[in-house]
């Protein structure tokens, strides 16, 4: 079962900040956060695990809501090198899927 | 470079063919997942394999097959190929059974076209 994510797209100025949602209808094991630039390999961002704490990398975070099965990235001053395609991947107990939201793209301009 | 090689890493191809992808985890990893993603599509989960063992299945349709080998690389079969079937598929290596345990890393990919 894929997690759900909003928006499907963001276009920002740099500087500007942005909110990804990813939403899951189970209880969630781990939520991976990836950044896929066009024609490259996602690369990782973070990892939330149930009952640990925000993650950071670099000026994005991230925070897991356990109440809600909702996980959000927060692109803070944002920066050109930003723009990608964002993707919240989900686990949920005894899985050992780790399945992929559709994605949001987000287009960071100058 | 993550570390996984995946070949080839482009394959133009007819349909109702078979072909085998093949895809090395980075040194020490046990769990290699596969995705396919398709044309500004998301990542589909395929298979897990976790040292030589199936984990967890996806919506992997039945023409298509993978394994693991002792060695701990992973090949993924695509036979009667369709149109449809054309995609870029990935090749993710993690070191633990289950995702929590750290990050994946992803080849490059193998870019498959399908006339």
């Amino acid at each position: 079962q894929q997690p759900v994510q909003s928006p499907q797209a963001v276009i920002l100025r740099e500087g500007e900040d942005a909110v990804i949602n990813c939403s899951s209808s189970k209880a969630l094991y781990s939520v991976h956060w990836y950044r896929q630039k066009h024609g490259e390999a996602p690369v990782f961002l973070m990892i939330l695990l149930k009952g640990g704490e925000q993650m950071r990398h670099e000026k994005i975070s991230a925070s897991f809501n356990e109440k809600k099965q909702q996980s959000s990235l927060y692109l803070t001053a944002s920066q050109l090198s930003y723009s990608g395609t964002y993707f919240c991947g989900t686990e949920y107990v005894n899985d050992y899927k780790l399945s992929f939201g559709a994605g949001t793209t987000v287009t960071v301009r100058a | 470079d993550s570390g996984v090689t995946q070949t080839p890493k482009h394959l133009i191809t007819a349909t109702g063919q078979r072909v085998t992808l093949r895809c090395s985890p980075r040194s020490g990893d046990l769990s290699v997942y596969w995705y396919q993603q398709s044309l500004d599509q998301g990542l589909q989960f395929l298979i897990h394999y976790y040292n030589g063992e199936e984990r967890a299945k996806g919506n992997i349709l039945e023409r298509f097959s993978a394994q693991q080998f002792p060695d701990l690389h992973s090949e993924l079969n695509l036979s009667s190929l369709e149109l449809g079937d054309s995609a870029l598929y990935f090749c993710a290596s993690s070191s633990g059974e289950v995702s929590n345990t750290g990050e994946l890393f992803f080849g490059e990919g193998s870019r498959l076209t399908v006339l």
